[in-house]
């Protein structure tokens, strides 16, 4: 099946460094990928939607100064916390919309654990 | 705006009961309902997607029914077993959103004993 890869999976940074999340589908070509939050307990919150060479589409709320997305290639997307707080600290899971004749199908990646001390 | 609730939002069997876990939505209007699981630290694993025109999926050991008009999908699991045990999400497409935006309910987290 289809293999969403996160890097890393976790990090520890300390507050206002930077901090940089890649996402690859690694063995199909994603039309789109998505990026969500979770906090412990919660549910996944929709942060952006990113299409392969055009800016991404920003969720109400989030600052997008702040959480810069880059999606370079059609298996490649970034997502950079800049100048990170420990507020910034979560879960980061991201997903990609395939190719093809199944436009319902999103396959997520394992997700990225970040704690900004 | 569309809410997505999940109750309860944990639940504990013996191992061998039917598992039951409710999902409701405020709008009826959705493309589809897809129910994931997610286990402690990981990412998602797509269980069951159904098509707003559609009553139900199956596969193996689940089955999930939707009824939009009333804005309710419940998951059922049978024969439960340990290896069950994670946390249950569901989500909602709406026609409005492109590209296959999700919004997801908090999670029913569940735990079968052996």
């Amino acid at each position: 099946g289809a293999v969403v890869s996160q890097h890393p999976s976790w990090v520890i940074c300390k507050s206002g460094t930077s901090v940089k999340i890649e996402c690859r589908s690694l063995d199909f070509q994603a039309t789109t990928m998505f990026w969500y939050r979770q906090f412990p307990k919660q549910s996944l919150m929709l942060m952006a939607t990113s299409n392969e060479g055009s800016k991404a589409t920003y969720e109400q709320g989030v600052e997008k100064d702040k959480f810069l997305i880059n999606h370079a290639s059609l298996t490649l997307s970034t997502l950079t916390v800049t100048s990170a707080h420990p507020e910034d600290s979560s879960f980061y899971i991201c997903s990609a919309k395939p190719f093809g004749p199944s436009p319902d199908t999103q396959y997520f990646g394992p997700g990225t654990r970040l704690t900004v001390l | 705006k569309q809410e997505v609730t999940q109750i309860p939002a944990a639940l504990s069997v013996p191992e061998g009961e039917n598992l039951v876990l409710n999902c409701s939505f405020t709008d009826s209007a959705i493309y589809n309902l897809q129910w994931f699981r997610q286990d402690p630290g990981k990412g998602l694993t797509s269980l069951l997607l159904i098509q707003s025109s559609q009553r139900e999926q199956t596969s193996g050991r689940l089955n999930a029914s939707l009824d939009k008009s009333s804005g309710r999908s419940t998951l059922y699991i049978a024969a439960s077993q340990p290896g069950d045990s994670a946390t249950y999400l569901c989500a909602v497409n709406r026609p409005t959103d492109s590209w296959g935006k999700l919004q997801f309910g908090a999670g029913t987290q569940v735990v079968v004993t052996p």
